[in-house]
């Protein structure tokens, strides 16, 4: 299957501080990326659908100025929690959809546990 | 919204056991997906079913997209310690934007 790579696995920030996660499609192109967040022993949440080239859409309810989205080439797009606090805290996935397949799976990023002290 | 039912939440079975899951759905979808996820690591992609009625097959696991497009199983023959983790169903409605509906997970476990 394709890879796709998320950066960094673990980080832990200050409150306050931003903290920038970078999903990769390593061996394919990805037009469309999802971003998730996922709670301990529960199922993913999906935050939003980043477009290269494009503006992101939101879930309701995800703040878009709080988790700034950047999807500025095929491989690769960015998820920045900006002004993080303690309930920021989770863990964050990623997945991107194959380009110009018609039948396609979601392959996933390894995922960023975020822990914001 | 669409809403994915899977069970059973969780499962705990002795080594060489077969495993049964499955996922209904309120509304029908186009494509079923069953991932597993270990601790600290994102999901992997076990299975994809694109057509009503398709059964395959990956290994010693076993999904079937069911006719009426609101369901799927999975199984798993003859457990090993290994297959431990959650497994999650996940379906999608085609279009452009692709966007998966996740089941709450299966937490199987299984003891040597």
């Amino acid at each position: 299957g394709a890879v796709v790579s998320q950066h960094p696995s673990r980080v832990i920030c200050k409150s306050g501080t931003s903290v920038k996660i970078e999903c990769r499609s390593l061996d394919f192109q990805a037009t469309t990326m999802f971003w998730y967040r996922q709670f301990p022993k529960k199922s993913l949440m999906l935050m939003a659908t980043s477009n290269e080239g494009s503006k992101a859409t939101y879930e309701q309810g995800v703040e878009k100025d709080k988790f700034l989205i950047n999807h500025a080439s095929l491989t690769l797009s960015t998820l920045t929690v900006t002004s993080a606090h303690p309930e920021d805290s989770s863990f964050y996935i990623c997945s991107a959809r194959v380009m110009g397949r018609q039948n396609t799976e979601a392959f996933f990023g390894q995922g960023t546990r975020l822990t914001v002290v | 919204g669409q809403q994915l039912n899977q069970s059973p939440q969780s499962m705990f079975i002795q080594e060489g056991e077969d495993v049964s899951m499955n996922c209904t759905s309120s509304s029908i979808f186009n494509t079923w997906l069953w991932y597993k996820q270990e601790p600290g690591e994102g999901p992997v992609l076990l299975i994809a079913l694109y057509k009503a009625g398709e059964l395959t097959s990956n290994g010693r696991l076993t999904a079937q997209f069911g006719i009426t497009r609101k369901d799927s199983f999975l199984n798993i023959s003859a457990s090993i310690p290994s297959d431990v983790g959650i497994y999650f169903c996940a379906g999608a409605s085609g279009g452009s934007n692709y966007k998966l509906t996740f089941g709450k997970g299966t937490l199987l476990t299984v003891n040597p």
